[in-house]
């Protein structure tokens, strides 16, 4: 099956500075590949997504980016706020014919923006 | 549109103990799903419902945990007995298994704590 992982597992930046988050999947048929965020105590919310034939996509100031051939995909959050501060959770999935999909997640990453 | 709706919150129970988790996924969605998020991780699918059929229960560890989805809305989530391991937030989320997105949303879940 499906195998994700994400990087770093925690990560601080200051107010207004850039943050990256790293992902790597293992099934070269996984063609979906959202981001979602999770505040404290609250339920994962999807803030953006891409699929297999994009290589990126923004939306204000959040980004992400995907390398099929190194089967690898990013986050990129800019100019960092405070309420950026949440865990952030990659997902890999197919979408097999005739069935909804599935999401394998990743571990999770604490993202703290220092004012 | 009313969102993914989850009962109880939170739960705590002696080991050995059974407790049932219930989930009323957002109207007219047909997938739902069952995930288990233990603290520190990304939430690991148990189990999957397209309408009241099961699509894939491979991660469900059947020996204590059953689910149910009557009649193809609401869902029933039963761990009889529990672990001290089984403790976790229990996530529930529905999808309209439809369209290129098809994304899932999730419910508040239900943090469970074994003693």
């Amino acid at each position: 099956g499906e195998n994700v992982e994400q990087h770093p597992s925690t990560l601080s930046v200051q107010e207004g500075d850039s943050a990256v988050i790293k992902c790597t999947y293992s099934d070269s048929a996984s063609n979906y590949f959202p981001w979602y965020k999770q505040e404290l105590g609250k339920r994962p919310q999807l803030i953006i997504d891409i699929r297999s034939n994009v290589g990126e996509k923004k939306d204000q100031r959040i980004a992400v980016t995907l390398n099929k051939t190194a089967k690898h995909f990013s986050l990129h959050i800019t100019e960092t706020q405070p309420e950026d501060s949440a865990v952030y959770f990659c997902a890999a999935s197919r979408f097999p014919s005739g069935s909804a999909r599935q999401l394998t997640f990743g571990s999770g990453t604490q993202l703290t923006v220092l004012p | 549109e009313a969102g993914v709706a989850q009962s109880p919150r939170y739960k705590i129970i002696e080991k050995r103990q059974s407790v049932a988790f219930w989930c009323n996924p957002i109207s007219g969605h047909a997938t739902l799903y069952w995930y288990q998020q233990i603290l520190g991780q990304g939430p690991k699918l148990l189990i999957q419902f397209q309408n009241n059929g099961v699509v894939d229960d491979s991660q469900l560890p059947k020996d204590r945990f059953s689910a149910e989805r009557l009649k193809g809305v609401d869902s029933t989530l039963k761990i009889q007995p529990a672990k001290l391991e089984d403790s976790a937030v229990y996530l529930c989320a529905s999808s309209s298994g439809q369209g290129a997105r098809n994304e899932q949303f999730f419910g508040p879940g239900t943090r469970l704590t074994v003693l």
